[in-house]
């Protein structure tokens, strides 16, 4: 059965902290992995990786996937207030002619002021 | 741009109603889903569809029923609801359904209590 598992499930830090979220994953045709951002509302994409060992970034936020070991890592570092959310990690299975995305169950981060 | 347009936004229904929580996308789409997320479980895939006239199953199928008569509508019936499906709706659509190139992109939910 395909699986995507994220670690931590939730996570309290202090603004200017760095953090680490991790998604690991089994799941048979790969095709990709997306990470996305959800504050109250819908989700928003951050970062699609479909290569081993190259980092994509945005601003504080960066993204690398491993895919002989089937994780991938978020990294947010100076953490500000804003960036409090739920992370999600997705991956896109090519099944038959079409495809699926599968959820991982999310981290909830908190940063304090 | 009105991107993925969800309506409503709030529902209560009482155990046994139908409804149909809509969904309409204007970016010409091929690619269209419907996820639930509950507390603890992150989304998971209900319907989806890779172009009008079809449909097939996800992940939690059972007392869902859709249709895509046409590209920009993916409707998503509950033919009879209970309590087990109060949660949030989201309906999702990605240009093709290879999405691996091209991600998905959210409504802004339904939240729906069954009472």
């Amino acid at each position: 059965e395909d699986k995507v598992v994220q670690s931590p499930l939730s996570l309290v830090v202090h603004e200017g902290d760095t953090v680490t979220l991790n998604c690991s994953y089994e799941v048979t045709n790969f095709r990709s992995l997306l990470w996305y951002k959800q504050e109250k509302k819908a989700p928003t994409f951050l970062f699609m990786l479909t290569s081993s060992g190259i980092e994509k970034k945005s601003g504080r936020l960066s993204s690398i996937l491993d895919k002989k070991e089937l994780f991938s890592i978020l990294n947010i570092t100076a953490t500000q207030t804003g960036d409090s959310a739920v992370y999600l990690c997705a991956v896109f299975k090519r099944s038959s002619n079409t495809g699926k995305l599968i959820f991982g169950q999310g981290t909830t981060l908190q940063v304090k002021p | 741009n009105a991107g993925v347009t969800q309506t409503p936004k709030f529902q209560v229904l009482k155990t046994g109603q139908s409804m149909t929580l809509q969904c309409a996308q204007d970016m010409n789409h091929e690619y269209m889903s419907w996820y639930r997320q509950d507390p603890g479980m992150g989304l998971r895939l209900i319907h989806y569809s890779v172009g009008a006239g079809i449909t097939d199953q996800g992940e939690v199928p059972n007392g869902y029923n859709v249709s895509r008569s046409t590209t920009e509508d993916f409707p998503l019936r509950l033919l009879s609801a209970a309590p087990s499906q109060t949660s949030v709706y989201f309906c999702a659509s990605s240009p093709s359904y290879s999405s691996y190139n091209s991600p998905l992109h959210f409504g802004n939910g339904t939240r729906l209590t069954v009472t």
